[in-house]
């Protein structure tokens, strides 16, 4: 059954440095998303990605977030001088459709700023 | 913005019996309500999912309702079994943007 990947599943960074993390959505999706999940609380919306372009973003996904398709398979968020309250799970999903269906996600990058 | 409340945080049902766990959401423009489970060191898999022209919806032990009007939706599981255990989250959306609630921490007791 296809799946989500994401790496890598555990990324250490220094505060203020930049970090790329990765996710490979199942092949025929078009709609891309990253969500994120502090620990012990609830999973947040960050970003929807379609066609090329950003579709809608949270309060959250403010200007040091970027997402990118850099090429046919990955979907990247790059989080440009990372903070120590960025240290969290981040979640990438895709479905085939907008709209009402299933969003299908990835194991998560657990993302630890020191 | 959507707010979706979720309660209870954590619930411990006997094995085998039902266990059900409540949501309420304040965006009446939300069209879709998923449910998922998310296992320790997993991402979120979708369990049950209701559109909003549909007011019940049942996958052999697990069964979702929606009240539109009330803006309430649950999730209820019947004859639990141990590897229910888990952390589950009711979601609504619209378009793309899927809210979670806080979760419920499910514990199926032997």
């Amino acid at each position: 059954e296809p799946e989500v990947t994401q790496t890598p599943s555990h990324q250490v960074t220094q505060m203020g440095q930049e970090v790329i993390l990765r996710c490979v959505p199942i092949s025929n999706h078009l709609y891309f998303y990253w969500y994120r999940q502090i620990l012990g609380q609830k999973v947040e919306f960050l970003v929807s990605f379609y066609n090329n372009e950003i579709s809608e973003k949270s309060e959250i996904f403010d200007d040091q977030f970027s997402v990118e398709r850099p090429d046919g398979s990955n979907f990247t968020l790059k989080i440009r001088s990372t903070k120590l309250e960025d240290s969290a799970m981040y979640f990438c999903a895709s479905n085939r459709t907008s709209g009402e269906s299933e969003q299908f996600f990835g194991p998560g990058t657990r993302l630890t700023v020191l | 913005g959507e707010n979706v409340e979720q309660h209870p945080s954590t619930l411990s049902v006997q094995e085998g019996d039902s266990a059900v766990i409540k949501c309420t959401y304040s965006d009446s423009a939300s069209n879709y309500f998923p449910w998922y489970k998310q296992e320790l060191g997993k991402g979120p898999q979708l369990i049950i999912d209701i559109r909003s022209n549909v007011g019940e919806k049942k996958d052999q032990r697990i069964a979702v309702t929606l009240n539109k009007t009330a803006k309430h939706f649950s999730l209820h599981i019947t004859e639990t079994q141990p590897e229910d255990s888990a952390v589950y989250f009711c979601a609504a959306s619209r378009d793309d943007k899927i809210i979670f609630g806080k979760g419920t921490r499910l514990h199926i007791l032997p």
